[in-house]
Parts: structure tokens; sequence; C-alpha cells
């Protein structure tokens, strides 16, 4: 079956650092990759999404490539504010499962 | 144009009690899902409904059930609460269910505590 792998947090970071969030997928067929953001109080929100290989998703200072050799869709931004401390969410989508898949969700704590 | 709108935003319960989550989206989506987001576990799918007239199980199915009313509202329903449901719900929507590009859309999620 599908699943989705990220690395565990909390990611803290002091502001202007450099951003990397690991995402690993297995799926069958050929799933669209997504990163949804998750700001505090609030529901989830669609950040960026990549449907096929090689493909670049970005948003806000955000960007994942769709690698499909090393089944990964790892998020970075370059330079993260305060504003984005949120929990962030990586998910696939396949044809051969009708079920979207999440991963647990990384938090991410920025420091002035 | 609301998008995805859940009620109530909070509710406390004691156990046994029942209770029903409305959502509601305005966005002409023909699936509609329930999942509850508990720390460490991530969202887990309760129900879905891939269009109006149909529902089925998701990963944590028990006891919970739903109703898909309408196009627009899917409702889910604690018949008898327990304190293993305390939990944020999230209601969400997309275009359709299966499309390998669909996006999903999130109502601002309940927050139920049961005692």
């Amino acid at each position: 079956g599908n699943s989705v792998t990220q690395m565990e947090g909390p990611v803290t970071l002091s502001e202007e650092a450099f951003l990397t969030i690991n995402c690993t997928y297995t799926a069958t067929g050929y799933p669209s990759l997504f990163w949804y953001v998750q700001y505090p109080g609030e529901g989830l929100q669609l950040l960026l999404k990549a449907t096929k290989a090689d493909d670049k998703g970005s948003n806000k200072g955000f960007e994942a490539t769709y690698r499909k050799e090393t089944t990964s869709f790892h998020l970075e931004k370059g330079s993260v504010q305060v504003s984005d401390s949120a929990v962030y969410f990586c998910a696939l989508s396949s044809g051969g499962s009708y079920i979207p898949t999440f991963g647990r969700g990384t938090s991410l704590i920025v420091h002035p | 144009n609301a998008g995805v709108t859940q009620t109530p935003k909070f509710q406390v319960l004691k156990t046994g009690q029942s209770m029903t989550l409305q959502c509601a989206q305005d966005m002409n989506h023909n699936s509609m899902y329930w999942y509850r987001q508990d720390p460490g576990m991530g969202l887990r799918l309760i129900y879905y409904s891939a269009s109006e007239g149909t529902t089925d199980k998701g990963e944590v199915p028990n006891g919970y059930n739903v109703s898909r009313l309408n196009k627009r509202e899917f409702s889910l329903r604690l018949e008898s609460a327990a304190p293993s449901q305390t939990s944020v719900y999230f209601c969400a929507s997309s275009e359709e269910l299966g499309g390998s590009q669909e996006t999903q859309y999130f109502g601002p999620g309940t927050r139920l505590l049961v005692l």
C-alpha cells in the first residue's frame, strides 16, 4: 500500500536559516505529491504540489522536487521567517488507491 | 466563498453522550472526508464520501457514523462518546476522489474533549 515517511520534529531554527524537511514515499502507480501546512489553531492548507517526476512545486519561497529515483519530495526554503512556524505534512495521491495518504507531520519552530 | 466550514469549533462531552459534527462546503466538490488528528499520529481518515449518496470506511471508523446529506454537507456522529475519541476533527473536500492531481481543502477543525 501507499505510505509517507517524514522526518520527526520538532525542527528548531533561527530566523533566516536554511530549512529542509525530508519526505520519502512508497506508492503504487505514479503518485502526485503534496506539501500541506497547518498554522496554529487552523486546518491544513496546500503549500505546493508536483504531479510528475522531476517537477518542482514552489510557493511562498518553499520548494520541493519530485524525485522518482529516490522516491523523495523534500521541502526546502532558503531563509525561514518566524511566520513559517507551523506543522508541515507531506502527502501523496495515487490513482491506484482512492485514499489520500498523509505523513505524520513535522513541527517547525523558528526563533527571532 | 467560505470554503469548508465546521461546527461546532469546540465541544466538551461526558462519556456516553452523543453528538454530531457538521461540515459543509461551497466549492461544488464531489468528495468529502473526515479525519482525526492526535499528537504524534498525524491525520487518520475516519470515513469518506466519494460522491453524493456514497460513504466508505477509512482507517479508524469504529465508534463513528457518517451521513452525506447532500452534495454540500457531510456529518460525523458519535453515538456514545468515549475518552479515546478526544481529538481534533477535520473535515475536508476535493473535486473528485481518485483524481491523481486532486487537492484537499480543509475546514478549521472541531476540538472535542470527552470526559
